[in-house]
Formats: structure tokens, sequence, C-alpha cells
């Protein structure tokens, strides 16, 4: 069975700077999806981004941005310029292609306090 | 377009009493999945059904789970007898099952169980 692993309880960071936060997953597949959803006080989950496992290149949606290892099984989110709204938790999420079709296996999710 | 809708919002029921939460998925999409949410344990997946029909249970507690989706427009999960150690948030989410799908959930603002 898959993991996702969020190392980071919480994290915070000043208004306007960057912050990173990371996720590493364990599979024995190939091709699989990896998201990150944000999920603010009021609770609704909300994607944040995608990346496709087949896809070299690092999704990016507008502040943030990933850095996906695929060898190391290591994918990171990157907010740049943060905001104070961009407070929430933050959960990274693995879905396996297939008969699992839609299912998706969370991180323990990291709590980012923006700070003004 | 309206997103998933899930009530109540907000339940308070005593030890032993029945707990019923409802889900309308999102029009058109044909995955549908009810996970929970604690600090303990995080997000956990209880069931998810495609089609109406359950493709894995396997994640729901015990016996005094059970989930049904009648239609494409309607889902409840029912907690009978309920206990404290039920209490959490409970989503919905739902996905169009299509060629160009990623598994992007798109989740319900969730329901809160309290039982005392």
């Amino acid at each position: 069975a898959q993991t996702v692993t969020q190392s980071q309880p919480e994290m915070s960071v000043q208004e306007a700077e960057t912050v990173t936060l990371s996720c590493t997953y364990d599979t024995s597949e190939s091709d699989y999806y990896l998201f990150w959803y944000k999920q603010p006080p009021s609770r609704q989950m909300i994607l944040v981004i995608r990346q496709e496992a087949y896809k070299q290149q690092n999704a990016t949606e507008n502040r943030f941005s990933v850095n996906f290892q695929k060898a190391a099984k290591s994918f990171s989110l990157k907010i740049s310029d943060s905001q104070l709204g961009d407070a929430a938790m933050y959960f990274c999420a693995y879905r396996s292609p297939g008969t699992s079709y839609g299912k998706l296996t969370f991180g323990q999710g990291t709590i980012l306090t923006v700070h003004p | 377009d309206a997103g998933v809708i899930q009530s109540p919002r907000h339940e308070v029921t005593e030890m032993g009493q029945e707990v019923t939460l409802r889900c309308k998925p999102i029009s058109g999409h044909n995955s549908l999945f009810w996970y929970r949410q604690t600090m303990m344990r995080g997000l956990e997946l209880l069931i998810y059904f495609n089609n109406n029909v359950p493709i894995d249970d396997s994640g729901m507690p015990e016996d005094r789970f059970s989930a049904k989706m009648p239609n494409a427009s309607f889902s409840t999960l029912k907690i009978q007898p309920s206990e404290p150690r039920d209490s959490a948030v409970y989503f919905c989410a739902s996905s169009p099952r299509t060629s160009g799908n990623t598994g992007e959930l798109f989740f319900g603002e969730g329901s809160r169980l309290t039982v005392l």
C-alpha cells in the first residue's frame, strides 16, 4: 500500500516571503498522480496543484509550484510571495491509477501560519 | 455550479443514537467518496462508489457504519449506534470519471459530528 509522509507538522512564514512544505511517498508504481490540497479554517478541502508522475516538468500554478523528484519519491510545495490567505493546513496526496481510480491517500498535513 | 453539498454541517448527538450524514455530489460526477478526518488518524477513506456501486468499503471501521448511494445524486453515511469515538469531521467528495481525469476530488464542506 502507498504511504504519504509529511514530516513538518507546522511551518510559519512572513508575509511576502517564500516557504516550502515537504512531502515524501512510498510506492512501487511507476505511474501515479500527486496533489497538494489546502484546508483553511472553513474546513473545505481545495486543490492547490497536481503533478502527473510521467511528466518531468514541475507543475506551477501562479504562486504555487512543486519540486517533484521521482527517484527520491519527493514532492515538495513552494509558496512564493506568501499571503495571509495562504494560512491553512496543507495535505499532500497520492493517487494510484487503475482499479483504485480516484482513491486518494493523504499525508498527515502541515499547518502553515503566515505572519503579517 | 453547485459544489458537493453535505448536510448537516454540524451534528451533536448522544451515544447510542443513530446518525445519518447526507451528500449530494456534483452533477455528472460518477465517483463518490466518504472520508473521515480526526486529529489522531488524519484523513481516512471510509468507502467509495463508482456509478452508485460500492467499490471499496475496507475503510469502514465496523458494522455500525453503513453507506448507500441509491442514485447518482445522493448518498448517505449512517452510524448506528453512535459512540464517542465516532466524533470527527466526515467529508464527502466526488470526481468525474473521464479519460482526461487526473483523479482530482471535489470536496464538500464536511459534517462535524460530536457524540457525547
